[in-house]
């Protein structure tokens, strides 16, 4: 157990509506990033946030957003859905400055399926 | 861009030596990760190499040469519960940030 938690564990939307993910960062930590694993692939970058700001974003339309909150909580938000948005969003938390040891702790994640 | 290549899949004995191999093209690079993940569960951390050379934890080690772009995880005494499938990524920094990004992941069978 890593201390990240997140909701839901599932959710089922249709194409076109708006999803929001939740993630609690473990203690201490005050950067949580956001990945995106598709079934049978790796984790994708979605983006980082620190101090409440956006400090880096992989290859993901607008339409992926999200905000850190002062307790360092994070949400993912999704607009106008597509299918391909169908996997496992996993939200990972770390100390800014510790990348030293090269580690993340990764919540269980939300699988979200877009019908 | 990143780019992560690893063997899709390994299948090995109980009790056998396993190596799975990362190769990486990467602008930015600070070190190689290596996570773990079980069906349906979280990735969990296993190693990291910011240097060149090996570093070992327990079963496991990994193994790094930055002027190959090459990595690799070695499992030894494997054991049922090694079945999973195992990431290689990339740290890189920029401007004091790191952010991570991972390969396609190697799926391990462990056979009896």
């Amino acid at each position: 157990e890593t201390g990240v938690t997140q909701s839901p564990t599932h959710l089922i939307k249709t194409r076109g509506q708006q999803v929001t993910l939740r993630c609690s960062s473990q203690s201490g930590h005050n950067t949580v990033s956001w990945y995106q694993q598709a079934l049978g692939q790796g984790p994708q970058f979605i983006f980082q946030y620190y101090r409440e700001e956006e400090n880096g974003r992989g290859n993901f339309p607008p339409r992926f957003s999200g905000l850190q909150f002062p307790n360092y909580s994070s949400e993912l938000n999704v607009n106008a859905l597509e299918l391909d948005d169908s996997a496992l969003y996993l939200c990972a938390s770390s100390l800014f400055g510790s990348g030293l040891t090269g580690e993340l702790f990764f919540g269980e994640g939300s699988r979200l399926t877009v019908l | 861009g990143q780019s992560l290549e690893q063997p899709s899949e390994v299948t090995a004995v109980e009790g056998a030596i396993v190596q799975i191999n990362c190769t990486y093209q990467t602008s930015g690079f600070y070190g190689l990760s290596w996570y773990q993940q079980h069906d349906g569960g979280a990735p969990t951390f296993l190693s990291y190499n910011a240097l060149d050379g090996l570093e070992e934890t327990g079963r496991f080690s990994s193994f790094l040469s930055r002027s190959d772009s090459y990595g690799y995880l070695l499992l030894q005494e494997l054991q049922m519960k090694d079945s999973a499938s195992y990431f290689c990524a990339v740290r890189v920094a920029v401007y004091n940030f790191n952010k991570f990004y991972f390969g396609s992941g190697t799926k391990l069978n462990v056979k009896p």
